[in-house]
């Protein structure tokens, strides 16, 4: 059950867009549409932003968007904003009936 | 409003045990799985275990198998966490979440995400 791997940072200066990567295996990302894409800002708890690999929560701006390709699922946040600023964590099911996380990607907004 | 509040944490030494509740409102409990998610001090998340609506499937991470379970009392409308034979590495915020998933007849169910999560609960093993 080894961690699906993230870059640790990326940055973006406002109105730019990101792109946040999460490799795993056939055995959780590639063989599953069960991707989702949490955020964290410093001392509070993780939210939903996006679920199986490309649905958008009620609530949830439509500059993120999500995709998969083979392994390896991506996270896009479009027109940057200051308040994007956070933690990002994506997570998979896996063939193990377990649920993995992503090491986590710390976005800067320049 | 979905509310989820953790509570238990504290202090603990190796090898001690601690109960982990979360309470849950806003929602019909005994129609989610649910889940518990830890977060050591600087680092990521990591997915502890989860259970099924009435308590008769329950999962777990390889590091907490044999020494944690996962519960719930529906009529109470909370979950809980027993931790035994606390180790170091144990040290985080615990959350609870309400797990959505879906139900294939030959493979069970399969967790997709994590939509409320609770605000954590700290659990600190050290002597």
């Amino acid at each position: 059950q080894s961690a699906l791997t993230q870059p640790a940072s990326v940055s973006g200066s406002p109105g730019q867009s990101i792109t946040i990567s999460c490799t795993g295996t056939s055995s959780d990302v590639g063989g599953y549409n069960y991707v989702s894409w949490y955020q964290q800002h410093p001392g509070k708890a993780p939210k939903l932003m996006i679920y199986e690999v490309s649905n958008r929560p009620s609530g949830v701006s439509n500059r993120f968007s999500g995709s998969k390709s083979g392994n390896t699922a991506s996270l896009t946040i479009s027109g940057l904003q200051a308040e994007d600023e956070a933690d990002y964590y994506c997570s998979s099911y896996t063939s193990s009936s377990t649920t993995v996380f992503g090491g986590g990607t710390k976005l800067t907004v320049l | 409003e979905v509310q989820l509040v953790e509570s238990g944490g504290g202090l603990v030494q190796p090898g001690g045990s601690l109960r982990l509740s979360c309470a849950a409102s806003g929602f019909t409990f005994s129609s989610y799985w649910m889940s518990w998610v830890r977060q050591a001090p600087g680092k990521g998340l990591e997915w502890v275990a989860n259970i099924k609506q009435d308590g008769s499937e329950k999962y777990y991470v390889d590091s907490v198998k044999g020494r944690f379970t996962i519960s719930r009392d529906n009529a109470k409308n909370s979950l809980y966490l027993q931790m035994n034979s606390l180790r170091a590495e144990d040290t985080a915020v615990y959350y609870c979440a309400r797990d959505l998933g879906s139900y294939d007849i030959l493979t069970g169910y399969a967790s997709s995400h994590f939509d409320y999560w609770g605000q954590g609960t700290l659990v600190t093993v050290s002597s």
